[in-house]
C-alpha cells in the first residue's frame, strides 16, 4: 500500500526566507508523485509532479522539488518566500500514473512579514 | 486551460434532505472524475472514480447508496448525498482528468456542505 508522510503540520517562515516542506512515501512500485497548494475553501492547484526522468522537478510560483529515491523522500522548496505562499500544501503519490491519488496529510505554510 | 467548475460552492440544509453537487470541466473532455472528501484541517479522501457512462467504483467504506454519483457526459458529473446527515457535513471536492490515465487531476473549488 502506498501512504505519504509530511511532516510538520505547520511551518512558519519570514518573508524572503527559504521554504522548505517535507514529504516522505511509501510504494511497493515506482510511484508518480506530487505536490498541490490548496487556499481556503478552494479546490487543490497543482504545483508540480514527478512522472520519469529528472529528479529535480520545477514547478509554478518559484517551487521545485527533487525526487531521492534512496531516501523515497520529494521534499518541496522555494528559495524565498512571499506572502501570498500562504496556504495548505499536500504532497501525494500514486502507484497508477495520474489516478488513485495517496495524499499526505498537508502541511500549512505561515509566511510573517 | 483544464477548468474545473463546482457547483454550488456552500449549502446549507436540514437533515434529511438530499443535496445534489455538480462537478464540470468547462474547456476539456472529462473521461474520469473523482470526487474527495475533506473534514477539517485533514487530508482529502478519495470516495469514488468515475468513468464517464459507466458505474462509479467506490472506495472501501464509502456507502454507494448514501452518495450517488452520476457521470453521465463527458463534461458533467454529479455527486447526490442522500437523506443527508449532520455527520455527512464536509468540504467535497471533485476533479477531473482527460486521456487514459496520462494527465493529471484537475481540481474543482470545492462543496462545503453543512447539514443542521
Amino acid at each position: 500500500a502506498q501512504s505519504v508522510t509530511q511532516l510538520g503540520s505547520h511551518v512558519s517562515v519570514s518573508e524572503g526566507a527559504l521554504v522548505l516542506l517535507r514529504c516522505n512515501y511509501s510504494s511497493s512500485v515506482p510511484p508518480y508523485l506530487f505536490w498541490y497548494v490548496q487556499y481556503p475553501n478552494q479546490g487543490l492547484q497543482l504545483l508540480l509532479k514527478y512522472t520519469t526522468g529528472a529528479t529535480l522537478v520545477k514547478g509554478i510560483n518559484g517551487f521545485e522539488a527533487e525526487f531521492k529515491k534512496s531516501e523515497t523522500s520529494f521534499h518541496l522548496t522555494k528559495p524565498s518566500a512571499h506572502m501570498s505562499d500562504a496556504a495548505e500544501y499536500f504532497c501525494a503519490v500514486s502507484p497508477t500514473g495520474f489516478q488513485k491519488l495517496v495524499f499526505g496529510t498537508g502541511t500549512r505554510l505561515l509566511v510573517s512579514p | 486551460g483544464a477548468v474545473v467548475s463546482q457547483h454550488p460552492s456552500r449549502v446549507i440544509c436540514k437533515s434529511g434532505t438530499s443535496v445534489k453537487i455538480e462537478c464540470r470541466s468547462l474547456d476539456f473532455q472529462a473521461t474520469t472524475m473523482f470526487w474527495y472528501r475533506q473534514f477539517p484541517k485533514q487530508s482529502l479522501m478519495l470516495m469514488a472514480t468515475s468513468n464517464e457512462g459507466s458505474k462509479a467504483t467506490y472506495e472501501q467504506g464509502v456507502e454507494k447508496d448514501k452518495f450517488l454519483i452520476n457521470h453521465a457526459s463527458l463534461t458533467l458529473s454529479t455527486l447526490t448525498v442522500t437523506s443527508a446527515h449532520p455527520e455527512d457535513s464536509s468540504f467535497y471536492i471533485c476533479s477531473a482528468q482527460t486521456g487514459q490515465g496520462d494527465q493529471p487531476q484537475h481540481f474543482g473549488d470545492g462543496t462545503r456542505l453543512s447539514i443542521l
